[in-house]
């Protein structure tokens, strides 16, 4: 079975750190992934998204970095955390043919 | 550009109580249509999908959504909420991405 596992799930940095989110999928090859942010008491935003190795497409401008390095390896960096990138990660990936999303469960991040 | 609206961001309702979470799409030839639950510090959930066929679709925990292209709607209903359906629902829309609504937080009150 298809499954999506993303850690930390948790996280509290300081202004000015960096930071590496990861995201793993299992059970399918050659997913289409996605990072989606979700600030408090907001919707979903699409931050990037990517249709392979290598291939990564920026939806925002920001101080935020993806990377797929690995088929089912997605990662979320940034050099330097600001206070505005608190919020709730989550990674998802493109389940059949019919645009379903499929959720990780999420990694909150608090930066202080 | 296409966007989904959801029309309420929080809606409070007792127990036992119907409930109509609203949502609407930018028009599309072609378009498949999602709602999604979310409980706290989760990720998100399937609950239906529209993708063609009946108007009327079924989905998990007593939820079901209507398809009306006429008004490009999709709104989610239940015919009577428990406790345990306190959450956020995001309704969405698959164009060529996945675009979502803000939410709607559904509260059920004893």
């Amino acid at each position: 079975s298809q499954t999506i596992h993303q850690w930390p799930a948790t996280l509290v940095q300081p202004v000015g750190s960096p930071l590496s989110l990861e995201c793993t999928v299992e059970g399918t090859s050659n997913p289409n992934l996605y990072w989606y942010r979700q600030a408090a008491g907001r919707g979903l935003q699409l931050l990037f998204y990517s249709v392979g190795i290598g291939q990564i497409s920026s939806e925002v401008p920001q101080n935020l970095s993806a990377s797929r390095p690995q088929d089912r390896q997605f990662i979320l960096s940034s050099k330097k955390l600001l206070l505005s990138d608190s919020g709730f990660y989550l990674c998802a990936f493109i389940k059949g043919d019919t645009g379903e999303l499929f959720f990780g469960e999420g990694s909150r991040l608090t930066v202080l | 550009a296409q966007s989904v609206t959801q029309l309420d961001s929080q809606v409070p309702v007792f127990e036992e109580a119907p409930v109509e979470l609203r949502c609407n799409y930018s028009s599309s030839v072609s378009v498949y249509l999602f709602w999604y639950v979310q409980y706290p510090n989760q990720g998100l959930q399937l609950l239906l999908k529209y993708l063609s066929g009946s108007t009327l679709v079924k989905g998990i925990n007593g939820f079901e959504a209507e398809f009306n292209k006429s008004q490009t709607s999709f709104h989610l209903r239940k015919p009577s909420v428990h406790i345990s359906d306190t959450a956020e629902y995001f309704c969405a829309a698959a164009y060529n991405d996945m675009r979502f609504g803000a939410g709607t937080r559904l509260t059920v009150k004893p």
